[in-house]
């Protein structure tokens, strides 16, 4: 199994409906991120949290939110899907050592 | 990021051949990280540079951290089709291990 899960893989939604991106990971680490990736762009940082109790806006966090429901767990929801929301989504973990993130595999969003 | 730039932004070379990718930043950094991603995948860790002047090597690949801890590149000797993918650098520009990322390198190997 992945060290950091996410589901799904692709998904395609409709302009206006809400959608959540799921995350898991086995790694045993209290700080976990999602970032989206667009073409040229780079990854950007949606929103993050060190543990259960902290969650941390980062550049991009308009239109988006997230729970972290437990160390193991942090869902991103998009609670009313537009066009421009359309990217590719990673969820990544990290221990406080700072030796590198670990990174999902990515869900695909198409917003139409 | 605009804290970080990554040149060149695609790069396209015979198989054989060595290649470097440059990572500059605008602030000191804390910590370097270099990621590879295959099209459309997620992204593998390569390797992390913290101290001025460092230096490490996995297999064909070398990546360099400057004295002054704002440029890094990363360096594939007789590269490879496996070689081929993203290549992108991960900056902590304040100390606590938040990540900003270049825009990548689409680094493209001919047989």
């Amino acid at each position: 199994d992945a060290d950091v899960t996410q589901t799904p893989r692709n998904r395609i939604t409709k302009t206006g409906k809400r959608i959540m991106l799921e995350c898991s990971q086995t790694k045993g680490h209290d700080r976990m991120y999602w970032y989206r990736q667009d073409p040229g762009l780079g990854l950007r940082l949606i929103y993050y949290s060190f543990d259960v109790k902290d969650i941390n806006k980062g550049e991009i966090s308009d239109g988006y939110s997230v729970s972290r429901q437990a160390q193991a767990k942090f869902s991103l929801s998009l609670e009313s899907a537009i066009p421009n929301q359309t990217a590719l989504y990673f969820c990544a973990t990290s221990d406080p050592e700072g030796y590198g993130y670990t990174f999902g595999s990515g869900t695909r969003l198409t917003v139409v | 990021s605009q804290e970080l730039e990554q040149s060149p932004q695609s790069l396209i070379v015979q198989e054989g051949k060595n290649l470097t990718i440059n990572c500059t930043s605008s602030k000191t950094l804390y910590g370097l990280y270099w990621y590879k991603q295959k099209y459309g995948e997620g992204l593998i860790f390569l390797m992390m540079l913290q101290k001025g002047g460092e230096e490490k090597s996995h297999e064909k690949i070398t990546a360099k951290l400057d004295e002054k801890k704002q440029q890094s590149s990363l360096h594939i000797t007789a590269s490879q089709p496996s070689h081929a993918g993203i290549y992108l650098c991960g900056a902590d520009v304040t100390g606590a291990n938040n990540l900003f990322f270049g825009t990548g390198t689409r680094l493209t190997v001919i047989p």
